[in-house]
């Protein structure tokens, strides 16, 4: 069945410093790929996608590449701050439908 | 505007009972979700309705789980029988446009424990 794979399950870095989370999955018709914070005890909340038919997208200081060859896409966040500290979700959507699986989760610690 | 909500917050049941939970989607959005989150974990895909029809029911766990959705509105997660591995945070979520992907609008869940 449909899977995605998110790495690591925690990071820790220093504030100021960069954070990498890296997912790949296997539907190759899936075509839209968001990235999920939660806070704890909170909700989820989308904070950048990316489609199929973009290889990169940058909202200030989160970014997001695609290669759709290799089924991987990654969230980069810059300058991380305290408040960036939460548990972080990629997912994967599948053209024409709206099953989306998630990936198990990145808790990120940013260390002031 | 108002977003998704969910009732009730908090659910604590017996084993062997029966628990409905309710969702109330964005007015206008045609797609629902429901996930499970157990504690610590990531988000496990449950069902999607299309309007009021649910073309994939694959991620319920088993036949104790079943889903409904009327008036393109309101929906209800029934699960029967309930086990303590139940025992999770039951979450909704729902966008706009069928046949587009779009964002997902999550409630803040309903805490199900089963003792």
């Amino acid at each position: 069945g449909e899977n995605v794979e998110q790495h690591p399950s925690t990071l820790s870095v220093q504030e100021g410093d960069s954070a990498v989370i890296k997912c790949t999955y296997s539907d190759s018709a899936s075509n839209y790929f968001p990235w999920y914070k939660q806070e704890l005890g909170k909700r989820p909340q989308l904070i950048i996608d990316i489609r199929s038919n973009v290889g990169e997208k940058k909202d200030q200081r989160i970014a997001v590449t695609l290669n759709k060859t290799a089924k991987h896409f990654s969230l980069h966040i810059t300058e991380t701050q305290p408040e960036d500290s939460a548990v972080y979700f990629c997912a994967a959507q599948n053209t024409g439908g709206f099953k989306t699986i998630f990936g198990a989760g990145t808790r990120l610690f940013v260390k002031a | 505007g108002a977003g998704v909500s969910q009732s009730p917050s908090n659910k604590v049941t017996e084993k062997g009972k029966d628990v409905e939970l309710r969702c109330d989607p964005i007015s206008g959005h045609t797609a629902l979700y429901w996930y499970r989150q157990r504690l610590g974990q990531g988000l496990e895909f449950l069902i999607y309705f299309q309007g009021n029809s649910a073309p994939d029911k694959s991620g319920l766990p088993s036949d104790r789980f079943s889903a409904e959705r009327t008036g393109e509105s309101v929906s209800t997660l029934t699960i029967q029988r309930t086990q303590q591995e139940d025992s999770a945070v039951y979450l909704c979520a729902s966008s706009t446009l069928p046949g587009d992907p779009y964002e997902q609008y999550f409630g803040p869940g309903t805490r199900l424990t089963v003792t």
